[in-house]
């Protein structure tokens, strides 16, 4: 079974300071990982994805995440925080053995805050 | 931007009422999914439906739960007799072709309130 773990209910950082959400994940074979951003009242909105290649993926509105192998971990950030990142953040796995039938497995979630 | 619709965007249903909620995915897409998300807890994998038939299904999915794509375009998912603790937040989503890779697009939800 696969799993991922978000060990950080909330992050808390000052807008213009660099930011990181963790995230680890487990999986049989090779992992395809995700970055969802939920705003309050909304669906999730996706922001990056690592197949395969460089390790460091960049996405959606300056996030980027790194992938290691290693230590099973695509932690996602940013260099420079804007109080509009506030959000929550999920991560995601799938195992990339399996079909297009297969479902997302979601972290808990990371509430992000950026503090002005 | 294509988006994935869904509708309506807050159900209000009796304990044991029948419910379905209604989703419009992007047109070319040929996988459809339903997750959901009880309050303040993670996003859970309900579903897969592919070529008119369920494909996957996680051990949430149980009998009071059904799927179907009544003609092109809508994709409901339907709850028989629903509980209590099946409030929720209930998200559709397809990924765009077939491929795994594929990031895929949720809709905005359906909250989903049983009393």
């Amino acid at each position: 079974a696969q799993s991922v773990a978000q060990p950080e209910d909330q992050v808390n950082v000052a807008e213009g300071n660099p930011l990181t959400v963790k995230c680890t994940y487990s999986v049989s074979g090779n992992p395809y990982l995700f970055w969802y951003v939920q705003y309050p009242n909304r669906g999730l909105q996706f922001l990056l994805k690592y197949i395969t290649g460089d390790n460091l993926v960049k996405g959606s509105y300056g996030f980027e995440a790194e992938f290691n192998k290693s230590q099973t971990s695509f932690h996602l950030k940013k260099p420079s925080a804007l109080v509009s990142d506030s959000a929550l953040y999920f991560c995601a796995v799938r195992d990339m053995r399996g079909g297009g039938a297969d479902g997302l497995t979601f972290g808990k979630g990371t509430h992000l805050i950026i503090q002005p | 931007e294509p988006e994935v619709t869904q509708t309506p965007s807050h159900q209000v249903t009796q304990m044991g009422q029948e419910v379905i909620l209604r989703c419009v995915p992007i047109s070319n897409h040929l996988y459809f999914y339903w997750y959901r998300q009880i309050l303040g807890q993670k996003v859970e994998f309900l579903v897969s439906f592919y070529n008119n038939e369920i494909s996957e299904k996680s051990e949430i999915f149980d009998d009071q739960f059904s799927v179907e794509r009544p003609d092109g375009s809508n994709f409901t998912l339907k709850i028989r007799s629903t509980k209590l603790e099946d409030s929720a937040m209930y998200f559709c989503a397809s990924p765009d072709g077939t491929s795994g890779m594929n990031e895929q697009f949720f809709g905005p939800g359906t909250r989903l309130t049983v009393l």
